[in-house]
This record gives C-alpha cells, sequence and structure tokens, in this order.
C-alpha cells in the first residue's frame, strides 16, 4: 500500500526557523505538494516538488530527495499566524492520484 | 472570484437515504477530487477527475459515486449513507495535477445517524 509520515505536532517560537518531514513509501512518484490547513478551515497549497532540490517561495521552503523518499518544508521567521495543520501529498500515478500524510500540527508560541 | 463551491455545508440525516454533495468551480479546471477528512486520518481521496467523462477512484471509494458531465460539476453521491461516512468533505480543482495547486472548496460536514 500507499504510506506517508510525518510528525504529528511540532512546536516552535515566534521568529524561529522550523522544518517539517515527510517520507513516502508509494507504488509511483510524480511529485510532492505541500498544504496548509487552519482550523475547521479548507486546506491552501504551499508548493511542490518534482525534481530534487530546493523550492524557495518567500518564508516557506520546500526540499525534495527522490532517492531517499524523502522530502521536507522549511518555515522561517515564524509568525502566530502560521499556526496551523500542514499536510503533505504525494501524487503517485500520472491520472492524479495521490495520497496526503495524516498532517503536522504546528503551534507557535509567542 | 475564483472560486470552489460545495453545497451543502453542513447535513445531518438518516442511515440510507441518498443524498448528493455538490461541487461546482468557475476557474474552467479540468482536475477535479473529493476528499474526507477524519481525526488522525488527513484528507483521504474518494474519487478524482481528469476531465469530464472521466472518473477514477481514489483510495477509499466504497459507499460512493461520482460523475462529471460537465467540467464545472463534480457531484459526490451516497447511494446508501452509513454512520462510518460520517465526516468533513472537501472538493478541489486544478487545472492539471503535480505543480498546479489544487483550490479547495470550504467543505462539507456530514452526520449521518
Amino acid at each position: 500500500g500507499q504510506s506517508l509520515e510525518q510528525p504529528s505536532e511540532v512546536t516552535a517560537v515566534e521568529g524561529a526557523i522550523v522544518q517539517i518531514n515527510c517520507t513516502y513509501q508509494t507504488s509511483g512518484f510524480y511529485g510532492l505538494s505541500w498544504y496548509q490547513q487552519h482550523d475547521g478551515g479548507a486546506p491552501t497549497f504551499l508548493s511542490y516538488n518534482a525534481l530534487d532540490g530546493l523550492e524557495e517561495t518567500g518564508r516557506f521552503s520546500s526540499f525534495l530527495s527522490r532517492s531517499d523518499s524523502y522530502g521536507y518544508l522549511l518555515l522561517q521567521e515564524l509568525q502566530m499566524k502560521d499556526s496551523a495543520s500542514y499536510f503533505c501529498a504525494v501524487i503517485y500515478n500520472q491520472g492524479g492520484k495521490l495520497i496526503f500524510g495524516q498532517g503536522t500540527e504546528l503551534s507557535v508560541k509567542p | 472570484e475564483a472560486q470552489v463551491t460545495q453545497n451543502p455545508r453542513y447535513l445531518i440525516t438518516v442511515t440510507g437515504k441518498k443524498l448528493t454533495v455538490t461541487c461546482s468551480q468557475n476557474m474552467n479546471h479540468e482536475y477535479m477530487s473529493w476528499y474526507r477528512q477524519d481525526p488522525g486520518l488527513g484528507l483521504r481521496q474518494i474519487y478524482y477527475s481528469m476531465n469530464v467523462e472521466v472518473t477514477d477512484k481514489g483510495d477509499v471509494p466504497e459507499g460512493y459515486k461520482v460523475s462529471r458531465k460537465e467540467k464545472r460539476n463534480f457531484p459526490l453521491i451516497l447511494e446508501s449513507p452509513s454512520p462510518n461516512q460520517t465526516s468533513l468533505y472537501f472538493c478541489a480543482s486544478s487545472w492539471g495535477v503535480g505543480n498546479q495547486p489544487q483550490h479547495f472548496g470550504d467543505g462539507t460536514r456530514l452526520s449521518i445517524l
């Protein structure tokens, strides 16, 4: 079966840097995405990696190593509003079938 | 305004009573997908569609049906709902997959008694 693993929760202080890891085991791989979800709200897209390396978008960066089946989301200059759940998701067939991780709840403290 | 609209937002119903959750997008997106979200399980894909008249099963399709007769609409049908389908449901759409960001609707909270 397909599986993704990410930590269930992470705590950090305002202004700090935090890294959320995601390891995957899937039958195919076409890309790794990251989504943010605030309590009760709709998920919003953060980033996507199809090739190895780092993608940077403002305070958020995402990294992928296909040989290690591993990626991470890096959040810099943490703000209180970054407190949310973060999900990684792998697209594992060309048709658009994908699987999400169980989510990492990030708590940002003052 | 670009958006994905789901209806209803909340529904309490009884076992066995057929229901449909509608999903409509105004961005001319080709890809649409349904997910359910349960505590501790993240989002699980139910069905997805790459284009009109093309649908495929996700990870948890049992007990659900979908159709894609027009590009903008992708309804989720529960023919005979059961309590284990009580969940928060999200519809999403995008131009394609991969680096195309999925736009999610606001969610539909279903309670099956």
